[in-house]
């Protein structure tokens, strides 16, 4: 079954501390994974992909196949960065998965 | 400019009543979809039209109904409205119908059956 499972609701860390957003998916093709931003009051919008490695908002994910994980990592948080954010996995074709979502709060 | 964009903003109505959503994208992309979030901000697919054609229905009621009179569009008609609808409704867009497709999100449409 194609899944992708987004285990905390809710992630509360100070400013400048370490954080770290849980994905894991299930799927037994080659993925295709994302991560996605919602801030307050703001559509939805794509914050990553794993294709392109690449940083923003000093924000990371890496795709770990053996562990099927993909988590969003950045290493210092800040106020801004408190947001709801959603783990995407696009199958083959037209889909795309979303996990429940994990909403950061980042505190002063 | 707005990519994608969606009326109305919010929307309440009475339960058995019949109402639509309108999308629209100016971004040439060729393939749509609908999401419905719900209130616990679980997001799930409902429908994928690629050059108007419908690619992907996902398990929604028949009295949802969607069409795309061109590309450019992609409208949701609901039918007899149930307190269960009640939930955000996001429209998206998207270049690449497969892999790679980044998907452009309009702001959301409110439901709100009472």
């Amino acid at each position: 079954a194609q899944r992708v499972t987004q285990p905390e609701k809710l992630l509360s860390v100070f400013k400048g501390a370490p954080v770290e957003l849980k994905c894991n998916y299930s799927y037994s093709g080659s993925p295709e994974l994302f991560w996605y931003v919602q801030y307050s009051r703001q559509r939805l919008q794509l914050l990553l992909r794993h294709i392109s490695r690449e940083s923003i908002k000093g924000f990371t994910a890496d795709l770990n196949k053996g562990e099927t994980s993909f988590h969003l990592k950045k290493p210092f948080a800040q106020e801004e960065d408190s947001a709801m954010y959603y783990c995407a996995l696009m199958t083959g074709g037209f889909k795309t998965i979303f996990g429940a979502g994990t909403r950061l709060f980042v505190k002063a | 400019d707005t990519a994608v964009s969606q009326t109305p903003k919010y929307l309440v109505t009475q339960m058995g009543n019949d109402k639509s959503i309108k999308c629209e994208q100016n971004l040439g992309h060729d393939t749509m979809y609908w999401y419905k979030q719900d209130s616990k901000k679980f997001l799930k697919i409902m429908f994928s039209y690629n050059n108007k054609e419908l690619i992907i229905n996902e398990t929604v009621p028949n009295r949802f109904s969607p069409k795309s009179p061109d590309k450019a569009h992609l409208n949701l008609h609901i039918n007899s409205l149930e307190l269960g609808d009640s939930a955000v409704y996001f429209c998206a867009s998207s270049q690449d119908a497969g892999f790679r497709g980044e998907q452009y999100f309009g702001p959301g449409t409110r439901l709100t059956v009472t």
